[in-house]
């Protein structure tokens, strides 16, 4: 079945540096999100980006879309201790069931 | 809004005994969806509803996993009989779409132990 797949699996970084996760999928899509996992805790959402759109911002975080490679990245400026988590992309498949699939995540640590 | 609330926060059982999770959706929302995430597997989606209505159980493991929504602010994911392998935690989101691809709000989920 169709999977998001991050890369890398883990990152490690230092307070104040920039952070980018990938993500890549199989086949076409309606949209692509974002999620964040803080330890123990649910899952928490942090953007959508559509099929049409290329780039979308929030605070911090800078997603592209590259459908042509099947491709996104999330990208955290000016990383924090507390932005420490696990981060998922999550895919629903065009013409598909309409249902989200995750990916296995990226762990992020980023450290004072 | 308290967002979605899911009871118990955890749950430690023998094998073979019933487990029955619980979710309360957010308020207005009409979608609402159980997923269990373990390391090997990751985070998979069990069964989902649409204004209460089970629109896809594809990923329901076996006939000991049952759900059910009987309104729209309530929802049980029931294992009967337990078995250590689904050890897991146990996920309730809600969306305010009908369909499943737009954004969804998690609850914190239960962590479920099988012995």
């Amino acid at each position: 079945s169709q999977q998001g797949e991050e890369d890398p699996q883990a990152l490690s970084i230092q307070e104040g540096e920039n952070a980018t996760m990938n993500c890549s999928y199989k086949t076409s899509i309606n949209n692509l999100q974002w999620y964040r996992q803080n330890s123990g805790r649910g899952l928490v959402h942090l953007i959508l980006i559509r099929s049409n759109e290329r780039e979308k911002h929030s605070g911090r975080l800078r997603v592209t879309l590259d459908t042509s490679k099947k491709s996104s990245s999330l990208l955290i400026t000016a990383s924090r201790a507390a932005d420490t988590a696990s981060y998922f992309c999550a895919t629903d498949m065009k013409g598909g069931s309409e249902k989200l699939v995750f990916g296995k995540g990226t762990k992020l640590t980023v450290n004072p | 809004d308290a967002g979605v609330i899911q009871s118990p926060r955890h749950e430690v059982t023998e094998m073979g005994q019933e487990v029955t999770l619980r979710c309360k959706p957010i308020s207005g929302h009409n979608s609402l969806f159980w997923y269990r995430q373990t390391m090997m597997r990751g985070l998979e989606l069990l069964i989902y509803f649409n204004n209460n209505v089970p629109i896809d159980d594809s990923g329901m493991p076996e006939d000991r996993f049952s759900a059910k929504m009987p309104n729209a602010s309530f929802s049980t994911l029931k294992i009967q009989p337990s078995e250590p392998r689904d050890s897991a935690v146990y996920f309730c989101a809600s969306s305010l779409y009908r369909v499943g691809s737009e954004t969804q709000y998690f609850g914190p989920g239960t962590r479920l132990l099988v012995l």
